[in-house]
């Protein structure tokens, strides 16, 4: 079955230094990543993407993630936290088990980042 | 891309009560999805609609709920009679392809 692990609740950081919310994944085959990222009361809105090509992949908002198949993971990465980056970060893994291509959501990371 | 819009952004409801989310306005995608997520819980996936029917759903997605497209625009999410579980956001998503999907902002649905 596909799977997606978030392995840390929260990650807290201060404003001005690297970030990186972990993600790691369970696919038969190539995977599809995404990342979204959620703000209070807010909808799910994309960041960026890994389906074929360059490991690094840059997003929105100067967040970029790479990908790594050895250790089937897709970790999201920041140089330089701001304070408007906390949010609740959700990785995703589209699943190609069935042909409808849903998502399947890790089950968040909630980003502080410190003044 | 334009972003997908849902209403109401908040409704409460009675237990037992019948229930109607609405995503609006549709592009031309062909695939449209409900999610949703129980507070502080991940987001699950309810249903997947393609073709004006539905192509996949999940275990939640009993026979209390059912989507439409009762005018070819708007998507609909019923839940027939509801309970306190049910209390969640609810989003809808639209697809085109293989690529990312895109969400609306959401409906919080609070059962008293």
């Amino acid at each position: 079955a596909q799977s997606v692990a978030q392995p840390e609740d929260q990650v807290n950081v201060a404003e001005g230094n690297p970030l990186t919310v972990k993600c790691t994944y369970s696919v038969s085959g190539n995977p599809y990543l995404f990342w979204y990222v959620q703000y209070p009361n807010r909808g799910l809105q994309f960041l960026l993407k890994y389906i074929t090509g360059d490991n690094l992949v840059k997003g929105s908002y100067g967040f970029e993630a790479e990908f790594n198949k050895s250790q089937t993971s897709f970790h999201l990465k920041k140089p330089s936290a701001l304070v408007s980056d906390s949010a609740l970060y959700f990785c995703a893994v589209r699943d190609f088990s069935s042909n409808t291509g849903k998502l399947i959501f890790g089950q968040g990371t909630t980003l502080q980042v410190k003044p | 891309e334009p972003e997908v819009t849902q209403t109401p952004s908040h409704q409460v409801t009675q237990m037992g009560q019948e229930v109607i989310l609405r995503c609006v306005p549709i592009s031309n995608h062909l695939y449209f999805y409900w999610y949703r997520q129980i507070l502080g819980q991940k987001v699950e996936f309810l249903v997947s609609f393609y073709n004006n029917e539905i192509s996949e759903k999940s275990e939640i997605f009993d026979d209390q709920f059912s989507v439409e497209r009762p005018d070819g625009s708007n998507f609909t999410l019923k839940i027939r009679s509801t309970k306190l579980e049910d209390s969640a956001m609810y989003f809808c998503a639209r697809q085109r392809g293989q690529g990312e999907a895109f969400f609306g902002q959401g409906t919080r649905l609070t059962v008293v």
